[in-house]
């Protein structure tokens, strides 16, 4: 079993949808991130939460760490939202990330 | 303000030659962290250097390596080539400790 898990894998949706995207770790840790990487590989850092909800623009990453548990949303989303989402997790005192294997969202026009 | 720059974009090389890529971190982060991501696989941590010193590692063999120089920046060194070495490379960087990461635009390394 992967220590970061998302569903789902893939996802598409009609421009305007409002889109979940839910990770989940087994593991402690001290932060979680979502990431966005288009094709051709760049990656942006999206949020990077410890607890609680976090907004910015259209997008919203909430968690929950007694659940283990945190989620991405999307609100209207447009098609250059499309891309991979990942959610990665660091641990105490451990720098490294682990990653989930990520979300392929496709937003059709 | 500069992100984080990755050299060369693209490098193909033989199978048994040594690659070298390089990463030039965000002006002030002294945290230089190392991913691949091979096709179809998800992003695995290779290395991270913080103040010049090799703090963690993932489980890669030792062929993989790399160093942090005095102005923060690093260099990955990939020994004795394989073909499963293709992949793209990652590398971000961070203030350090618990701090957010930014990512460079990545190196895809071809092996042939």
């Amino acid at each position: 079993k992967n220590e970061v898990e998302q569903s789902p894998q893939n996802l598409t949706a009609q421009e305007g949808e409002f889109i979940t995207i839910n990770c989940s770790y087994s593991v402690g840790i001290s932060a979680l991130h979502w990431l966005q990487q288009h094709p051709g590989g760049g990656i942006v850092s999206l949020f990077m939460l410890s607890s609680g909800k976090k907004k910015h623009g259209r997008l919203i990453a909430t968690i929950n760490i007694q659940e283990k548990h945190s989620s991405l949303h999307i609100t209207a989303s447009h098609p250059r939202d499309s891309a991979v989402y990942i959610c990665a997790v660091s641990g105490f005192g451990n720098e490294k990330l682990t990653f989930g294997t990520g979300t392929r969202l496709t937003i059709i026009p | 303000e500069a992100g984080v720059t990755q050299s060369p974009t693209h490098l193909i090389k033989t199978r048994g030659q040594q690659a070298t890529l390089r990463c030039s971190p965000i002006s002030g982060h002294t945290s230089v962290y190392w991913y691949q991501q091979a096709l179809g696989l998800g992003l695995q941590f290779l290395l991270w250097y913080d103040e010049g010193e090799e703090r963690n590692r993932g489980n890669f063999p030792p062929r993989f390596s790399g160093r942090q120089f005095p102005n923060y920046s690093s260099e990955l060194n990939v020994n004795a080539l394989e073909l499963e070495d293709s992949a793209l490379y990652l590398c971000a960087s961070s203030t350090g400790s618990g701090t957010e990461a930014f990512f460079g635009q990545g190196t895809r390394l071809t092996v042939v």
